[in-house]
């Protein structure tokens, strides 16, 4: 049972350009969660998603992020414009109702 | 403001001696707690979690330990081993209905086990 798969594992971006980070859940997992992790700093909520659906968006920044999760293919978080300040590894997790969530490998964005 | 504290950033111990890992927290609607375990480059792996009905949860060499008059828990660790050498994060959450369980995180402890 492959674990949640995010890719690409690293992106670097200029600044100005749209980065787009994927994560597949691990399998029969309808519950997916975005957390970013800021240097010298703890995970930090950003979206919670189940399929089609955004639960709770209250840790995403009000602007050029969005995050989605189709009924078919990954989930994608989405960057628009991106600034130096979004340089950060940001982190899938999926549950298949309440337990424990597993976690991915991460995406490290580096904004230029 | 800072829900879920983890004061020690770092902390080294003998191989074989037991590491204690700490972590405050601040919100009385948390009622689930968890360790995860972060190697560099990966992302963190679930260890070992308490509800707030019980006061111990214990599997293998991990053991938890919550004091809910004083909002705070504590992961034990005997023996340590070097591969124990990782950031180790607690983390919180509680049912908000749609919200389901988000987990708010403390800022990690890089435990170093000196063989």
């Amino acid at each position: 049972n492959a674990g949640v798969m995010q890719n690409p594992r690293h992106l670097v971006r200029r600044r100005g350009q749209e980065a787009r980070l994927r994560c597949s859940p691990m399998k029969g997992h309808s519950h997916v969660y975005w957390y970013r992790q800021l240097p010298e700093e703890g995970l930090k909520f950003m979206v919670y998603l189940q399929k089609e659906n955004i639960i709770d968006e209250s840790g995403m920044p009000k602007e050029r992020f969005s995050a989605e999760f189709p009924k078919e293919g990954p989930s994608i978080l989405r960057i628009q414009q991106v600034v130096r300040g979004d340089s950060a590894a940001y982190f899938c997790a999926s549950s298949p109702d309440l337990s424990p969530l597993h976690f991915g490998n991460g995406t490290r964005l580096t904004v230029t | 403001d800072q829900q879920v504290k983890q004061n020690s950033p770092s902390l080294s111990v003998q191989e074989g001696r037991i590491s204690i890992l700490n972590c405050d927290y601040t919100n009385s609607m948390f009622d689930y707690f968890l360790w995860y375990k972060k190697y560099p480059a990966e992302g963190p792996t679930f260890l070992i979690s308490i509800s707030s009905i019980k006061d111990k949860n214990e599997d293998g060499r991990f053991t938890v330990f919550l004091n809910k008059s004083a909002k705070h828990l504590s992961l034990h660790i005997v023996p340590s081993q070097p591969g124990d050498s990782a950031v180790y994060f607690c983390a919180a959450s509680y049912f908000s209905g749609g919200s389901a369980r988000q987990l708010t995180f403390g800022s990690g402890t890089q435990l170093t086990v000196l063989p």
